[in-house]
């Protein structure tokens, strides 16, 4: 069965401080997706980034790094010098995208506070 | 904007009432999927339709149906409503799911509260 795991409920950080969210997996398939969403206080999901099981590339997105091992299972999320405007929850999902369906299974998230 | 148009944003009703939600996907997405977000349970999935059919169910309750249209968009009926019911719910769609992309574009959710 799919599972995401982000052990960590809630994190405290100091505005220009690094910080990394994680994420862990369970799956049996092969081919799979990995995503981060960012849900602000508005409510809404902001897609940031998919990363197919195949690409263990690390990518950058200007404050955003992510690292992919499939070795640990692992698809963590790093916000380089965080701003206040990074204060959200974060939610790491899975897709095993099979079967004519992509339903994603979602970790219960990581509740980010920047202070400034 | 995701281009998914999610009404109503705001739904404030009692217990043992019936409402409906409704999607609009992405223009020519065939595939509609519906997620709960709730306090104690987080986002979980509920069911999929793709093409005005069922394609994938998951933690869906049976006073909750949905059915997607001729027209692609959806509706979400909840029924005999309970307070638990209260939560945000997303619609997402993809274009094809058996083109394996594994990208759902989400709604902004409608939160439902139930008194």
């Amino acid at each position: 069965a799919q599972k995401v795991t982000q052990a960590q409920t809630e994190i405290s950080v100091v505005e220009k401080e690094d910080v990394t969210l994680d994420c862990v997996y369970e799956t049996r398939d092969t081919t799979y997706y990995l995503f981060w969403y960012k849900q602000p206080p508005s409510g809404e999901l902001v897609f940031l980034i998919r990363r197919n099981s195949f690409d263990e590339q690390n990518e950058i997105s200007g404050r955003y790094s992510w690292n992919f091992q499939k070795s640990t299972s692992s698809f963590n999320f790093t916000i380089t010098a965080s701003q206040v405007v990074d204060s959200a929850v974060y939610f790491c999902a899975l897709s095993e995208a099979q079967g004519g369906s992509e339903k994603l299974v979602f970790g219960k998230g990581t509740k980010l506070t920047v202070n400034p | 904007d995701s281009g998914v148009t999610q009404t109503p944003k705001h739904l404030i009703t009692a217990t043992g009432q019936r409402v409906t939600l409704r999607c609009s996907p992405r223009s020519g997405d065939l595939s509609v999927y519906w997620y709960q977000q709730s306090l104690d349970q987080g986002l979980q999935f509920l069911i999929q339709y793709y093409n005005g059919e069922e394609r994938a169910k998951g933690n869906i309750l049976e006073r909750f149906s949905a059915q997607q249209f001729p027209d692609l968009h959806s509706e979400l009926n909840l029924s005999s409503l309970e307070l638990g019911d209260s939560a945000l719910y997303f619609c997402a769609s993809s274009a094809d799911p058996h083109a394996n992309t594994g990208e759902l574009f989400f709604g902004e959710g409608s939160r439902l509260t139930v008194l």
